[in-house]
């Protein structure tokens, strides 16, 4: 069956590091991809998405590749933020999701 | 435009009691689900319904857990008896229909109910 495996945390950055949080999927088909975001005391928010190979969701400063070939759709950040403190969850279209990264980025 | 509403936001319990929990999705959104959060994992498919039909709820404890979305609107999930083993937050999130403005495939999720049964 269809599942996420995500790269477990916690990570805990300086501000200004660079970020890959990694995700890999086994699924039929080519499903659409996404990233959500749970900061501290609020809910599940959509981050990004992509819906085909190749495809690239950004948001925020934030990027993912979809990546068939290694079937893949890791998160990168170039440069973090205190504010960018959060769990990060990746997701298949099919409601399932990864484990989720908590992500504590420190001044 | 008003986000997925929940209620409670929290809820504390001994176990064997009966819990309920209300979603009212964003309006005009035909898909809604419900997922259980355990701490320090991922959202769990509960159930999903189709305006008032369920899709799928294949991962929904069918013994003591219960859903249901009368006139394909709100809805409410019940747990009755609680299990210690059920204390998570719960997450409602809605859909909306293809052809809205948004596209199709983004879930809006609602802020959860924490549940702690002793």
């Amino acid at each position: 069956g269809n599942s996420v495996t995500q790269m477990e945390g916690p990570v805990t950055l300086s501000e200004e590091a660079f970020l890959t949080i990694n995700c890999t999927y086994t699924a039929t088909g080519y499903p659409s991809l996404f990233w959500y975001v749970q900061y501290p005391g609020e809910g599940l928010q959509l981050l990004l998405k992509a819906t085909k190979a190749d495809d690239k969701g950004s948001n925020k400063g934030f990027e993912a590749t979809y990546r068939k070939e290694t079937t893949s759709f890791h998160l990168e950040k170039g440069s973090v933020q205190v504010s960018d403190s959060a769990v990060y969850f990746c997701a298949l279209n099919d409601m399932r999701f990864g484990a989720g990264t908590r992500l504590t980025v420190k001044p | 435009e008003a986000g997925v509403a929940q209620s409670p936001r929290y809820k504390i319990i001994e176990k064997r009691q009966s819990v309920a929990f209300w979603c009212n999705p964003i309006s005009g959104h035909a898909t809604l689900y419900w997922y259980q959060q355990i701490l320090g994992q991922g959202p769990k498919l509960l159930i999903q319904f189709q305006n008032n039909g369920v899709v799928d709820d294949s991962q929904l404890p069918k013994d003591r857990f219960s859903a249901e979305r009368l006139k394909g609107v709100d809805s409410t999930l019940k747990i009755q008896p609680a299990k210690l083993e059920d204390s998570a937050v719960y997450l409602c999130a809605s859909r909306p229909r293809a052809g809205l403005a948004e596209p199709e495939d983004t879930q809006y999720f609602g802020p959860g109910t924490r549940l702690t049964v002793l």
